[in-house]
């Protein structure tokens, strides 16, 4: 699986939007982008997934960039609730050859001022 | 559908002692994941099982390590010997292979969280 680049830390206003950068220049064309995110003291949670174009539901949207190499995760309206630790994971589709296990980075900590 | 439970969540023990830990994954799942996180840093992979047959075990996971899932529904992590080194969160997730409504996601548990004295 390829290898993501994200940022350690990002601060958020709340009632802004969050924009999290992550890069995976080494993506292939089987890889789809995960996004899952872990709350201090909690197992990690998905978010949202996508392989080339942009995605939305109801906790956020993802952008692709068209040559795939980069994507941002998007939070509309941030809250206090989302501060948490945000990781961006390429991984091969799900299907039944697969091990379909995530490798997790560090990822970035996102901390959502009031 | 009441979640990942993990059981305990907290086990504080001596070096040198054996410690047992309970996954129970979403009912019907048929994936189970084990990982451990130490402070820091994201999960990293241990090993899976689809139903009962345990398919990939990574290099962290050493002899001391064993994981079963015997009728293919609960699984349980033992760690013999234990070090302080071992000392860390360890997640179960579950997943479901198949069907129409399928993302891939995994379904992480609260984690069980071990400190060796």
């Amino acid at each position: 699986d390829a290898k993501t680049t994200q940022p350690p830390s990002m601060d958020c206003a709340e009632g802004r939007a969050a924009n999290l950068p992550c890069n995976h220049s080494t993506i292939s064309g089987n890889e789809y982008v995960y996004w899952y995110r872990q709350i201090h003291s909690q197992g990690p949670q998905y978010i949202i997934h996508g392989l080339k174009n942009n995605e939305t539901n109801e906790m956020a949207s993802l952008i692709i960039t068209e040559d795939r190499k980069s994507s941002t995760l998007i939070l509309p309206h941030a809250t206090l609730r989302d501060t948490a630790v945000y990781y961006c994971i390429v991984r091969v589709g799900h299907y039944g050859g697969a091990t379909n296990k995530l490798i997790f980075g560090t990822g970035t900590l996102l901390a959502v001022q009031p | 559908d009441t979640g990942v439970s993990q059981n305990p969540r907290h086990k504080i023990t001596k070096r040198g002692q054996n410690v047992t830990f309970r996954c129970d994954p979403i009912s019907e799942h048929n994936r189970l994941y084990w990982y451990r996180q130490t402070l820091g840093q994201g999960p990293e992979f241990l090993t899976y099982f689809q139903n009962e047959a345990q398919l990939e075990k990574s290099r962290l996971l050493s002899d001391r390590f064993s994981a079963e899932r015997p009728k293919g529904s609960f699984s349980t992590l033992e760690i013999q010997r234990t070090e302080q080194g071992d000392s860390a969160m360890y997640l179960c997730a579950s997943s479901l292979l198949g069907g129409q409504v399928n993302t891939g996601e995994l379904f992480f548990g609260e984690g069980s969280r071990l400190t060796v004295l």
